[in-house]
């Protein structure tokens, strides 16, 4: 079983849809979590952290189920920009504190 | 963010040949970690670079074949030596931990080195 595992999609989503991604990890006793995304062929960049309570930025709302090791991402109102693949990331998976662990990530397009 | 910069940006190297690409960082930084990413796959952690002491790799890695500096809180080097096909990859750089982020234990990534090797 992966550490940390994602549906690879694609997601392909008209403007203006609602869409929600879904992760799950092995490690219970992981301590950090975090959505990134990565463009075609640039370097991952970080969306958000992840935190028990649940956090929203904007259109974008990331929730953390401890007891179900679950991690999901929600994007509302999808523009075209928000073309991306998205990265499930956790630490703590492997040993380490500060190891991040990467899903595959899941692809989404935006069609206009 | 801190701005992260990464030399060179690609290189396309003749197998048994080694690469040293460069990450500096324009504020000191606690942490600093080497990645790659072969094509069509996430990220793996190569190793993370401890400034003024060996680099601490993961499993599957080595320092033979990975070797690694960090002679300060700004700067760190990772050599792909001994090149071979299998190497071709792109290698991210990505620090955690300076005055001014948000969160002490987010992790930001340099721009990446795209390495081809025939």
């Amino acid at each position: 079983r992966k550490e940390v595992e994602q549906d690879p999609g694609p997601f392909n989503v008209p403007e203006g849809a609602t869409v929600a991604f879904n992760c799950t990890y092995s490690n219970s006793a992981s301590q950090s979590f975090f959505w990134y995304r990565q463009d075609c062929r640039k370097e991952p960049k970080l969306l958000m952290s992840v935190y028990s309570s649940g956090n929203e930025d904007g259109r974008f709302t990331a929730q953390l189920n401890r007891a179900s090791q679950y991690i999901s991402l929600l994007i509302r109102d999808s523009k075209l920009s928000d073309s991306a693949t998205y990265l499930c990331v956790v630490t703590g998976s492997s040993g380490s504190a500060r190891q991040l662990t990467f899903g595959s990530g899941t692809q989404l397009t935006v069609l206009p | 963010s801190a701005v992260i910069s990464q030399k060179p940006s690609r290189d396309i190297c003749q197998r048994g040949t080694s690469l040293t690409i460069q990450c500096q960082v324009d504020s000191q930084v606690t942490m600093m970690f080497w990645y790659r990413q072969q094509p069509g796959q996430s990220l793996t952690l190569i190793a993370t670079a401890n400034q003024g002491s060996e680099a601490t790799y993961e499993s599957g890695f080595v320092i033979d074949k990975f070797p690694i500096s960090r002679p300060n809180l700004t700067f760190s080097t990772l050599t792909v030596s001994n090149m071979s096909p299998e190497d071709s990859s792109i290698y991210l750089c990505s620090v955690e931990g300076w005055e001014g982020a948000s969160s002490y234990n987010e992790q930001f990534f340099g721009p990446g080195t795209r390495l081809t090797v025939l």
